[in-house]
């Protein structure tokens, strides 16, 4: 069964260094989603792709997070420097392009903790 | 901006009982989607909604959509200790060149023996 790839699953980091996130999305999915999903509360989206593309960047911390997509397949997500208040899991997601709409399809999440 | 609110935010409930998660949004849209997530997992998908009406069963689990009210519900029957978990509604406010998600706070559901 095709699945949406992350890694890692666990990633703990300094705060001030850079950390970075590889998504492989499910084949044939032009978009690919990141979402943060801080312990407790619901996912929110950072960034979403339709293929190389960005769609939706506006809640993306910019002055240190940075997403991309070059081929239009996989993607990373970058953040430098981290944070202590980074800490979260990173789920990616795709989904494909339908006029019948269809949901998003997650990963296993890469969980960062910031020390 | 859009608000996605679900209630209760917690629920504990005995094995056996009924109860009614519900899920309000603030804009307008007639797509919404239900996730299950175990802890330290990944979200899994339950039902998809696509229009005003829309009914979806699976097991002891219901998904309704009233678009109207923006509102919709997932039901539980005869709740049995598997069913423990967080769900989350998510409505989508794309169009046709994609999905836009946006989820909602989650519930919180401790199913006891």
């Amino acid at each position: 069964e095709a699945e949406v790839a992350q890694s890692p699953r666990y990633k703990i980091t300094e705060k001030s260094q850079a950390v970075a996130f590889w998504c492989d999305p499910i084949s044939g999915h032009a978009t690919l989603y990141w979402y943060r999903q801080i312990l407790g509360q619901g996912p929110e989206l950072l960034v979403q792709f339709q293929d190389e593309s960005v769609v939706d960047d506006s809640q993306l911390p910019k002055d240190r997070f940075s997403a991309e997509r070059l081929k239009g397949v996989d993607s990373t997500l970058k953040i430098q420097p981290a944070e202590l208040g980074d800490s979260a899991m990173y789920l990616c997601a795709s989904s494909p392009i339908s006029w019948w709409n269809t949901e998003a399809f997650f990963g296993q999440g890469t969980r960062l903790t910031v020390v | 901006e859009l608000k996605v609110e679900q209630n209760p935010l917690f629920l504990s409930m005995q094995e056996g009982k009924n109860y009614t998660i519900y899920c309000n949004y603030s804009t307008t849209s007639d797509r919404l989607y239900w996730y299950r997530q175990d802890p330290g997992k990944s979200l899994e998908s339950l039902f998809v909604l696509l229009s005003n009406g829309a009914v979806k069963q699976e097991g002891r689990l219901m998904a309704s959509l009233d678009t109207k009210a923006r509102l919709s519900t997932l039901h539980i029957t005869a709740a049995v200790h598997d069913l423990s978990a967080t769900y989350f509604c998510a409505v989508d406010i794309g169009g046709h060149t994609g999905n836009q998600f946006y989820f909602g706070t989650g519930t919180s559901l401790t199913v006891i023996p």
